[in-house]
């Protein structure tokens, strides 16, 4: 069984930064995309970022609002995938989804998602 | 970067009733358009990929239809359950985009 399971959400200062981890397991780590969708309070999905599997280069691409802030790794070796926020404003308070797509789908079809990691950006 | 465009925001509908929910691509994603539904305090749950193939699990009563720059969502007989927040997403052409949501309720 698929399984993704996020951890490390909080509350932190504006300016301040936050690592988000997400576990996965039933699934082969290494070969899979893996994708960070966020959600702020009341509002809809949007996305953060994705890390391409090594053999697909492992390549990241982030959202305009995160790029150059938000950091995606993974250790393929611990089957986790990593999300480092700095520079944390306001307007990134948000619930924090790890996914995982179904195969063949460039990252695109979502169909394993994490519990979600509320941040929480307030001073 | 590629808008995803929802209709109507809110939708009021019967139980048993059928009912469509509506998306526009602002350019051409081919068939590379999945729809979600969310619950309040759930992550959301993956229904249709490639724009018409249901995912694992998905009751046949959901069914979509599309190509291009028009998509469509259809629940054929509404049960309780499905009362919820439904999303488009494009994943065409990096960055991919959501749409805003149709929020289907009870009428």
């Amino acid at each position: 069984e698929v399984q993704v399971v996020d951890s490390g959400g909080g509350l932190v200062k504006p300016g301040g930064s936050l690592r988000l981890s997400c576990a996965a397991s039933g699934f082969t780590f290494s070969y899979a995309w893996m994708t960070w969708v966020r959600q702020a309070p009341g509002e809809g999905l949007e996305w953060v970022g994705r890390i391409k599997s090594e053999t697909d280069g492992g390549t990241t691409d982030y959202a305009a609002p995160v790029k150059g802030r938000f950091t995606i790794s993974r250790d393929d070796s611990k089957n986790t995938v990593y999300l480092q926020m700095n520079s944390l404003k306001t307007e990134d308070t948000a619930v924090y989804y790890c996914t995982k797509d179904i195969p063949l789908t460039r990252g695109g079809a979502l169909a394993y998602w994490g519990q979600g990691a509320l941040v929480t950006v307030s001073s | 970067e590629i808008v995803m465009t929802q209709s109507p925001a809110t939708l009021s509908v019967s139980p048993g009733e059928r009912t469509t929910l509506s998306c526009r691509a602002s350019q051409s994603v081919s068939s590379d358009v999945v729809w979600y539904q969310q619950k309040p305090g759930q992550a959301p749950r993956l229904l249709i990929y490639g724009a018409s193939t249901r995912a694992t699990g998905i009751p046949a009563r959901f069914s979509g239809s599309g190509s291009g720059t028009e998509f469509t969502l259809t629940i054929s007989s509404l049960q309780s359950e499905d009362f919820a927040v439904y999303y488009c997403q494009q994943y065409n052409d990096w960055p991919y985009s959501f749409g805003q949501g149709t929020k289907l309720e009870i009428k």
